[in-house]
């Protein structure tokens, strides 16, 4: 089993639902985010959270919020959703020494 | 301010050839620096790091990658590239001295090996 699991994998949906991904880990790590991937720039980090009542914004928070669930469990939804959200979002947690990051398989989002 | 730049966006070699992606970083306290690989339809997976000591880092699947402060780079090397090598690949950087989290990414650079 992967130690980062995401769901859905795949979603298509129309402008103005609400929708929500999921992320589960068996790595026991403390540090969880959220990131969203656009071809041709790189990740850039939605919201991240140190433990479960620490949650932060990152760099593009905007239209999307999250939960911290348990310590494992980390959710982004998107409130109301719009086409420009349609990309490729991963969960990743941290490894607490150095940072190096280990992330989920990905959940292609697309809105119409 | 972090940054990564990726300096080309895709990177073309023959199988059996030597390959290095570019990157070069900006930070302001001590770099902790990383490597990513993205196989289609996958997460990243984690290659390898730069923390201190050696400046030359072996990572896994034959990579390695070499530190150079002075040109502010992290080039990732491989003496001989296969086709299953074919991916895009993501620098990456963090600012180790100010205790900081934040991994910043470069844009990506696409490897393709050719059989």
């Amino acid at each position: 089993d992967a130690d980062v699991t995401q769901t859905p994998r795949n979603r298509i949906t129309k402008t103005g639902k609400r929708i929500m991904l999921e992320c589960s880990q068996t790595k026991g790590h403390d540090r969880m985010y959220w990131y969203r991937q656009d071809p041709g720039l790189g990740l850039q980090l939605i919201y991240y959270s140190f433990d479960v009542k620490d949650i932060n914004k990152g760099e593009i928070s905007d239209g999307y919020s999250v939960s911290r669930q348990a310590q494992a469990k980390f959710s982004l939804s998107l409130e109301s959703a719009i086409p420009n959200q349609t990309a490729l979002y991963f969960c990743a947690t941290s490894d607490p020494r150095w940072g190096e990051l280990f992330f989920g398989e990905g959940s292609r989002l697309t809105v119409l | 301010a972090q940054s990564v730049a990726q300096p080309e966006d895709q990177v073309n070699v023959a199988e059996g050839n030597p390959l290095t992606v570019k990157c070069t970083y900006s930070v302001s306290g001590n770099p902790y620096l990383f490597w990513y690989v993205q196989y289609p339809n996958r997460g990243l997976q984690f290659l390898l790091k730069y923390i201190t000591g050696d400046n030359l880092v072996k990572g896994s699947y034959g990579f390695e990658a070499e530190f150079n402060k002075s040109q502010t780079s992290f080039h990732l090397k491989k003496p001989s590239a296969l086709v299953s090598d074919s991916a895009l690949y993501f620098c990456a950087v963090r600012d180790g001295g100010t205790g900081g989290f934040k991994t910043i990414f470069g844009a990506g650079t696409r490897l393709f090996v050719k059989a």
